[in-house]
């Protein structure tokens, strides 16, 4: 079965600094993989998506994600952080056999003034 | 554009009492999802329904029922409500097109006591 991973379960960085997001995938074949942000008592929304083409996939916000797929990575990236970046974050994979998508278990985002 | 909502938003109940949580979405999407949101767990699948009166099992199907006699609703039931059944419930659709975006509501937040 499909599987997604996300190693970093809870990131605390100051403002300005570099982020990257750990994510990998399971699975072999096509893959369509997904960031989905969950702001403080929000629901989740599209950060960035991957389905073919430029493995370097640009999102909002500023947010950017690599698709490696000699490592089965998808991670995400920020070059300067804000506060309002504080939320979760989950990776997804798009699973063709079944037609669902299967989340990480999210990393959670601290932004210190 | 009303999207997808969900309700009620918050629900306190008692173990052993019937619940039912509902979902509608306006942009007519074939298929609904029911996630629930444990901390350390992420987003597990309890069902799926890829069109109107077709429904499927995901992850953690125990204790819930679903129904989908309309495009646009898709109510989740806890049939004898339990504490393990606390969590945030997140509703989402998507289009038949596997490339799509799949679109979450607003969670409904749910006390078991």
């Amino acid at each position: 079965a499909q599987s997604v991973s996300q190693h970093n379960h809870h990131v605390i960085l100051s403002e300005a600094a570099s982020l990257e997001l750990g994510c990998n995938y399971s699975y072999g074949g096509t893959v369509n993989l997904f960031w989905y942000v969950q702001y403080p008592g929000q629901h989740l929304q599209l950060l960035l998506k991957y389905f073919s083409g430029d493995p370097l996939v640009k999102g909002i916000k500023g947010f950017e994600a690599e698709f490696i797929k000699s490592k089965f990575s998808f991670n995400l990236r920020k070059p300067s952080v804000q506060w309002s970046d504080t939320a979760e974050y989950f990776c997804a994979a798009f699973n063709f056999g079944n037609e669902k998508l299967t989340f990480g278990t999210g990393t959670r985002l601290t932004i210190i003034p | 554009d009303a999207g997808i909502t969900q309700s009620p938003r918050y629900k306190i109940t008692e173990t052993g009492r019937q619940v039912t949580l509902m979902c509608h979405q306006t942009w007519s999407h074939s298929y609904m999802f029911w996630y629930r949101q444990d901390l350390g767990h992420g987003l597990r699948l309890i069902y799926y329904s890829a069109a109107a009166d077709i429904t499927d099992k995901g992850e953690v199907p125990d204790g819930y029922v679903v129904s989908r006699s309309k495009t646009e609703n898709f109510p989740l039931t806890l049939e004898s409500a339990t504490r393990s059944q606390t969590s945030v419930y997140f509703c989402a659709s998507r289009s038949g097109t596997s490339t799509d975006t799949q679109y979450f509501g607003p969670g409904t937040r749910l006390t078991v006591l």
